[in-house]
């Protein structure tokens, strides 16, 4: 079954520590995406890759870091995480650039 | 910069009663124009994608509709398992997809 997955759903942590949310396809496509998503706020992005080894920033990309070592992994990571970035995090991948991108099932991430 | 601006925010029908979603777009060298539906818990799942004004694509009870400033999501005999956010995007030529804040539609059997 063509799918994102994303691990962990659900993550409750505390200020300052380290986290790392993945996100992986099985579709063979070469642009993954990150989004948070946030009330009265829509869908905002975060990072994108347009392929192995390229990465670049979206409209929100302060506090986050994200590598692209594989096609089918794009890991997000959150080295000092504060409570501005609690959050429902989305990761996406599609084989037509930015656009038609299949969404993963989503991270709910929580900072005390 | 690219903007989108959905409105309303939230609409409620009784079941049967056609209505449609509005997406106002700016846009720098439109790509694309996409409308995905989120349900409740869920990531966006895609629908649709218009290139240029004038195209129409349908699906089941949805069709959009696309012009140089807006698009349209009408929905004819909504049923109670439509109910969902409904969200626009554009797609630019810098290459990122933007993402209006969705509306949320409610439909009461």
């Amino acid at each position: 079954e063509a799918q994102v997955t994303q691990n962990p759903r659900y993550l409750i942590t505390v200020t300052g520590k380290k986290l790392t949310v993945t996100c992986s396809q099985n579709m063979n496509h070469e642009y993954m995406s990150w989004y948070r998503q946030d009330p009265g706020l829509g869908l905002r992005q975060i990072y994108y890759s347009m392929n192995v080894e390229v990465t670049d920033k979206g409209d929100v990309p302060e506090g986050y870091k994200v590598s692209r070592k594989e096609k089918r992994n794009f890991p997000l990571i959150l080295e000092s995480p504060s409570p501005n970035q609690t959050s429902l995090y989305f990761c996406a991948s599609s084989n037509a650039g930015p656009y038609e991108q299949y969404f993963g099932p989503g991270t709910r991430l929580t900072v005390t | 910069e690219d903007q989108v601006t959905q409105s309303p925010e939230a609409l409620r029908l009784q079941e049967g009663e056609s209505s449609s979603l509005n997406c106002s777009y700016t846009v720098s060298g439109l790509r694309g124009l996409f409308w995905y539906r989120q349900d409740p818990g869920k990531g966006p799942e895609f629908l649709f994608t218009l290139y240029s004004a004038g195209e129409e694509k349908e699906k089941e009870r949805l069709k959009a509709t696309l012009t140089k400033k807006e698009s349209f999501l009408h929905i004819t005999a909504p049923k109670p398992e439509d109910s969902a956010t409904y969200l626009c995007a554009v797609g630019g030529a810098n290459s990122k997809l933007t993402f209006g804040k969705g509306i949320t539609l409610s439909v009461r059997p």
